[in-house]
């Protein structure tokens, strides 16, 4: 495997279910981010990890819950979302934390809460 | 804030055209300027970029200046191919440790 992988690619949940979205770089950086893309809306920025710990969090809703055991992989805990987090979950992942560094994207998870 | 808006899709085109996708934005400072590229059931790609006025990205024959002046940095490609079908985004950061900003993307289809 090469660049960011993330698994699984689609994901279909109720909104009690308990899931995890998983990403992994296999670049050897240390900084990786989980956005949301949704239809017609930018880019939003979840989490950022550098070295494994967090150094970014907008403001994103508890039922989202990030974890980084080591720098090459990432996890994004769902629990009880709602129909309105159904999106397309991108991770990425750069050589370092900061503007200088160039994001490499991995394809997403398409996540339906139904 | 910053923020990055760009010309609504989807822009559908005839290949061999002539491919313009505006963008503008509004910074604090001098941000440094991208463009991504997202192809069909991928992630995004960074396409180009420019870090000051003047400055003009290229990559696989796209271009994109950064003018100060009138706060833009368009995207050009003088002759697309069906391959260049994709969404494209518009991006934006200011330094340091600021994040990526991005506009909400342009779907570009091309057509044989």
């Amino acid at each position: 495997e090469t660049g960011v992988t993330q698994t699984p690619r689609h994901l279909v949940m109720g909104m009690t279910n308990k899931k995890s979205l998983k990403c992994e770089q296999h670049l050897g950086h240390n900084a990786m981010y989980w956005y949301k893309q949704s239809a017609k809306k930018p880019l939003e920025l979840m989490f950022v990890y550098s070295l494994e710990e967090r150094v970014e969090n907008n403001s994103v809703p508890s039922r989202f819950s990030p974890e980084c055991p080591n720098s090459s992989h990432l996890f994004l805990h769902l629990h009880t979302l709602q129909p309105e987090d159904s999106a397309l979950y991108l991770c990425a992942s750069s050589q370092g934390w900061g503007s200088s560094y160039e994001q490499y994207f991995g394809p997403g998870t398409r996540l339906t809460v139904t | 804030g910053d923020s990055v808006t760009q010309m609504e899709g989807p822009v559908t085109l005839s290949e061999e055209a002539f491919l313009t996708i505006n963008c503008t934005y509004t910074a604090t400072g001098y941000p440094s300027l991208f463009w991504y590229v997202q192809y069909p059931g991928e992630g995004l790609q960074l396409l180009l970029k420019a870090t000051k006025a003047d400055d003009k990205g290229s990559n696989k024959g796209f271009e994109a200046t950064y003018r100060k002046e009138t706060t833009s940095f368009h995207l050009e490609k003088g002759s697309v191919q069906v391959s260049d079908s994709a969404v494209y985004f518009c991006a934006l950061t200011t330094g340091g440790n600021t994040p990526l900003v991005f506009g909400k993307g342009t779907r570009l289809s091309v057509i044989a």
